[in-house]
């Protein structure tokens, strides 16, 4: 089985902290992707990343970076976290791009 | 723009009343249509994948139908355990289009 696996499932950081979260895939899938999920909004996707280093934006890319040094590896980086940041953070992973997304179990973060 | 609309918004069953969920999509071209379940406070789990209009799936209870228009995801007599969030999602035709484009869910819960 595909597994995806997010470093926290619960985080609470202070306003203006940059934090890191992490998501490992052992599935050698090259493309990695990162939402975030709301209460009436859905899915949004943050960043894609296709292969090692290379990244794309997605809907909602302001206030955040991410980082892929390895393949098994993607990286979402809050720059200066904000409140309107907090949010469920949910990593996927996929083999191509017209194959199914795999999900990690989320990470829950709240900004105080 | 690409759009998935998913209704009805929650759905109420009684244990072994069988009922379809729905999914509306407009896109220029369809690559294909994925369905998840979501439990709460977890990752979207992994359920079909459709890539053309009369393309049928199945798994235990669950079926998963498409048109040119619109998705179905049939439930046959279900059970407790099938209460969770159904997510729609789609993806568009078009040289390097990646992005998933989700509905906002429907809600099922199944009464003992």
């Amino acid at each position: 089985d595909v597994k995806v696996t997010q470093s926290s499932r619960y985080l609470v950081k202070r306003t203006g902290e940059k934090v890191f979260l992490e998501c490992v895939q052992d599935m050698d899938h090259e493309n990695m992707f990162w939402y975030r999920q709301d209460p009436g909004l859905g899915l949004r996707l943050i960043y894609f990343s296709y292969d090692v280093k290379m990244k794309e934006k997605g809907d909602i890319p302001e206030g955040y970076s991410v980082s892929r040094e390895k393949k098994e590896r993607f990286s979402l980086i809050l720059e200066s976290a904000s409140t309107n940041q907090t949010s469920m953070y949910l990593c996927a992973s996929s083999l191509a791009v017209n194959t199914e997304a795999f999900f990690g179990q989320g990470t829950r973060l709240t900004v105080v | 723009e690409d759009q998935v609309t998913q209704s009805p918004e929650a759905l109420r069953l009684q244990e072994g009343e069988s009922s379809s969920l729905n999914c509306s999509y407009t896109v220029s071209g369809l690559r294909g249509l994925f369905w998840y379940r979501q439990d709460p406070g977890k990752g979207p789990e992994f359920l079909f994948t459709l890539y053309s209009a009369g393309e049928e799936k199945e798994k235990e209870r669950l079926k998963a139908t498409l048109t040119k228009k619109e998705s179905f995801l049939h439930i046959t007599a279900p059970k407790p355990e099938d209460s969770a969030t159904y997510l729609c999602a789609v993806l568009p035709l078009g040289a390097g289009s990646y992005q998933l484009t989700f509905g906002k869910g429907t809600k099922l819960s199944v009464i003992p």
